[in-house]
């Protein structure tokens, strides 16, 4: 069972545009929502995290918002870059235990110059 | 400082044999998990070790796939009688632990499993 969807599978902006990925959980009890940056090749790495009391969460040109009622969050990245062209992932976890990331399924963003 | 390093960075194999996946973790990280990514998936947890005991092994598949980490550092991830569904990238992450604000998970680059 996934427990956590995302969209768009992919998503193609040009430079200097806003790009927005969509995430939706099903388990309330998840309190951290991370997002993941990956390139080919690579780990994922930490790009922007947030805990389910905080509605926003900016840094630099990435920001998180937040709906906890309707259990969604999306990453939305200002002016794209071609640097930017990567795989996203958004996952959660439960604080206590193991703490595991429930990872979505990615969406691969390209930027164009 | 170093990150998290993983050997080899591919791997194949013949259907039915065994392999190892090692895990370097960060020097002073407690926590350590395995993730498996498919193509075009996201990772998806195999086992969570804190210290030198696996705490959580319940995203194992099966009893063909096995992890160790018998000093609390470096972790092997082990798969018997490998089936060509076995292909993935396995990654490795650590973290400084479970409580407070270090929840961060850092990954490794992954070890490209490819079984014939």
């Amino acid at each position: 069972q996934q427990q956590v969807k995302q969209s768009p599978q992919s998503l193609i902006v040009q430079k200097g545009g806003i790009s927005i990925i969509n995430c939706a959980y099903e388990n309330t009890a998840f309190d951290y929502f991370p997002w993941y940056q990956q390139f080919p090749g690579k780990g994922p790495a930490l790009l922007i995290a947030i805990r389910p009391d905080v509605s926003e969460k900016k840094e630099g040109r990435f920001t998180i918002s937040f709906n906890k009622s309707a259990k969604q969050f999306s990453l939305h990245i200002m002016d794209s870059q071609p640097g930017d062209s990567a795989t996203y992932f958004c996952a959660a976890t439960l604080r206590g235990g193991s703490e595991k990331l429930v990872f979505g399924k990615g969406t691969k963003l390209t930027v164009n110059p | 400082g170093a990150g998290v390093s993983q050997t080899p960075s591919n791997k194949v194999t013949e259907k039915g044999k065994y392999v190892e996946l090692r895990c370097d973790p960060i020097s002073g990280h407690t926590a350590l998990y395995w993730y498996r990514q498919s193509l075009g998936q996201g990772p998806e947890f195999l086992i969570y070790f804190q210290g030198t005991g696996a705490a959580d092994d319940s995203g194992l598949p099966n009893d063909r796939f096995f992890a160790v980490r018998p000093e609390g550092s470096v972790s092997t991830l082990k798969i018997q009688r490998t089936e060509r569904g076995d292909s993935a990238v396995y990654l490795c992450a650590s973290s400084l632990g479970t409580s407070g604000s270090v929840r961060e998970q850092f990954f490794g680059p992954g070890t490209r499993l490819t079984v014939l």
